[in-house]
């Protein structure tokens, strides 16, 4: 059973800092995806990760994959405040026979302060 | 988002009644999918299908049937609801090598 793990869960920073939030998942997979969530809202999606060492990067975000350690990264730089909001990591359950659905971090919510 | 639909966005149904939630694509993809969010679980995923009249089970099946009758319609049925089925349900859409897009929600209440 596939298992994505993230951390932290919770994220309280000040504007201007940086910070990793870390997902770890248990089986081998090269398809890591990123969402952003805001309150009420649907799922965003911002990243997609298909290979190892794949590094994308959008704005203040970057996101990363190394399917070695079964581990992504999502690194922001100087904070602000529209950032707050809830991140996801999940991992394709893809078989080979077909796209089998995603396996969902608990998320991280992340409140960015003045 | 431009291409999936989901309908109702609101319900508050009454324990023991069936409901019924609707999943409509624009898009012509072949996978679909029914997730359920709640708070500490993050997304997870109830029913897939993989093409009309093609459908499997998920993490958190129990309780829960669909149907996809043609490629552009999921459905989803609690035949008989449960207040542990209060939830947000979310449809969502995939497509290999480019990621998976997500419905607008639907809050169903259960009471």
């Amino acid at each position: 059973e596939l298992k994505v793990e993230q951390n932290p869960l919770f994220l309280s920073m000040q504007e201007g800092k940086n910070y990793t939030i870390y997902c770890n998942y248990s089986t081998t997979s090269d398809r890591l995806y990123w969402y952003r969530q805001d309150p009420g809202k649907s799922l965003e999606s911002l990243f997609v990760l298909l290979s190892n060492g794949a590094v994308k990067q959008e704005g203040r975000l970057m996101a990363s994959l190394d399917t070695k350690a079964r581990l992504s990264t999502l690194h922001i730089t100087a904070a602000v405040h529209d950032l707050s909001a809830t991140y996801f990591c999940a991992v394709d359950m893809y078989s080979g026979g077909g796209a089998d659905g995603l396996t969902f971090g608990k998320g991280t919510h992340l409140i960015i302060q003045p | 988002d431009a291409g999936i639909t989901q309908s109702p966005r609101h319900k508050v149904t009454e324990t023991g009644t069936p409901v019924t939630l609707r999943c409509h694509q624009t898009e012509n993809h072949r996978y679909m999918y029914w997730y359920r969010q709640d708070p500490g679980h993050g997304l997870r995923l109830i029913h897939y299908s993989y093409g009309v009249k093609d459908t499997d089970k998920g993490e958190v099946s129990d309780g829960y049937s669909v149907s996809r009758s043609k490629t552009e319609d999921f459905l989803l049925t609690l035949e008989s609801a449960t207040s542990s089925q209060t939830s947000v349900y979310f449809c969502a859409l995939g497509q290999e090598n480019y990621g998976y897009t997500f419905g607008s929600g639907t809050r169903l209440t259960v009471v």
